[in-house]
């Protein structure tokens, strides 16, 4: 499976914008990018997933470089909530299989 | 909102017992999975189960461990006879839509098994 790397932590006041990066350089061509968080004590928890176009819903928006050698997971407005550590998945599963690779992720932190 | 459930959410166990974890998956979903997360360490895969059969599991799922649909709404996993090293968070998780590059997978809260 194609690696991601991700910053180990970041740090957003709350009701500020958040923008979460995710290198991806080694890309496939059929490789969808997906991001999950997980909150403290739960479950992972499915945020958006795109593949070459930009995507928006109801959580959040996904900004994929024209290269798609990179991708931003944006938060519009950080509430409290948000705390999470959040994981940018590369999944194929013409060759990753049936697995989702979770990595270790971005921790943020929502600071009141 | 559907969601997964997973029971007990907290089970202590004896080393050389065996454990049952049950998990609900949402009630439309075909595709069902196993995770595992150790204490300060990475989500890793266990297995995935489809049409009452396991379609894939990881180099973890050893011959201690089973999984079963026992009737139309129940998944579970069995560790035979638990080592120290399953302590874990196990989560369940389902899909509708199957192994697809474009799958969005539904976690349940997980069970912290503690085996001493």
């Amino acid at each position: 499976d194609a690696k991601t790397t991700q910053p180990n932590s970041m740090e957003s006041n709350e009701e500020e914008p958040v923008h979460l990066p995710c290198n991806h350089s080694t890309i496939s061509g059929t490789d969808y990018i997906h991001w999950y968080r997980q909150l403290p004590s739960q479950g992972p928890e499915y945020v958006i997933h795109g593949l070459t176009s930009n995507v928006n819903n109801r959580m959040a928006s996904l900004a994929i470089a024209e290269d798609r050698k990179s991708s931003t997971l944006i938060l519009h407005r950080a509430t409290l909530r948000d705390a999470a550590v959040y994981y940018c998945i590369l999944r194929d599963v013409l060759t990753g299989g049936n697995q989702f690779y979770f990595g270790t992720g971005t921790s943020l932190t929502v600071i009141p | 909102e559907p969601e997964v459930t997973q029971t007990p959410s907290h089970q202590v166990t004896q080393m050389g017992q065996e454990v049952i974890l049950r998990c609900v998956p949402i009630s439309n979903h075909l595709y069902f999975y196993w995770y595992r997360q150790i204490l300060g360490q990475k989500v890793e895969f266990l297995v995935s189960f489809y049409n009452n059969e396991i379609s894939e599991k990881s180099e973890i799922f050893d011959d201690q461990f089973s999984v079963e649909r026992p009737d139309g709404s129940n998944f579970t996993l069995k560790i035979r006879s638990t080592k120290l090293e399953d302590s874990a968070m196990y989560f369940c998780a389902s899909s509708e839509q199957g192994p697809a590059s474009n799958e969005k997978l539904f976690f349940g809260s997980g069970t912290q098994l503690s085996v001493l």
